[in-house]
């Protein structure tokens, strides 16, 4: 069956860099993208971005740009969300999801959630 | 980027109420939206995709129409598993956007 695990909570200090992994099984990785959604404490949901673990291409929000990488390790299937320059509006938990299904170069709606990392930023 | 409004932001209803939400998008979408489930403390559960298909094992009384800018959820008969936070969500193009959420209370 579809899993995502997710690494564990994590606390940084302003300013700090956080790295969630997002492993996958199950599935052939390489055939399906992964996002990343993120959602603060109280609020609604926040899409990041995504990346096509095959290539490694990748898309993000404008709200991210140039404070967000996603990669990916094929040889342990496993896709990484790297936030930079953390401020307090970042605490939040992050979800990893895979989407139900490609076609044609297109994916559609996410399907398959991973459990969420709860990153904490505080001084 | 394409603007997700949902409303409304919080309803009250009843056990065996019909209840209907309401997602607009600030251009077309066609049909490529999606509808979720919240509880506090899960990740969200897909209930609708495509504007209209219900996915696989999720109660009939959850019901997706519309198509371009317009699309409404309808939970026809509210049971008490379904008091929870409800997220429209358009994949026609990126960056994906979720709407605000509409969150269902017990009257």
């Amino acid at each position: 069956q579809v899993q995502l695990v997710q690494s564990g909570a994590e606390v940084k200090k302003p300013g700090a860099s956080v790295k969630v992994s997002c492993k996958a099984s199950g599935y052939t990785f390489t055939s399906y993208d992964i996002h990343w959604v993120r959602q603060a404490p109280g609020q609604g949901l926040e899409w990041m971005g995504r990346i096509n673990p095959s290539g490694g291409s990748t898309s993000y929000a404008q709200k991210f740009q140039g404070r967000v990488t996603m990669t990916r390790d094929t040889s342990t299937s496993t896709v990484y969300m790297e936030l930079s320059s953390l401020r307090s509006e970042d605490t939040a938990m992050y979800y990893c999801a895979r989407v139900s299904y490609c076609s044609g170069g297109s994916c559609y709606h996410l399907y398959y959630w991973g459990q969420g990392t709860l990153v904490t930023v505080s001084s | 980027d394409i603007q997700m409004t949902q409303s409304p932001s919080t309803l009250s209803a009843s056990v065996g109420d019909r209840v209907t939400i309401t997602c607009r998008a600030s251009q077309s979408i066609s049909s490529w939206l999606a509808w979720y489930q919240q509880k506090p403390g899960k990740a969200p559960n897909l209930l609708i995709y495509k504007a209209s298909s219900l996915e696989t094992g999720v109660p009939s009384r959850f019901s997706g129409s519309g198509s371009g800018t317009e699309f409404t959820l309808t939970i026809s008969g509210l049971q008490p598993d379904d008091f929870a936070t409800y997220y429209c969500q358009q994949y026609n193009s990126y960056p994906w956007t979720f709407g605000q959420g509409t969150k269902v209370e017990i009257k």
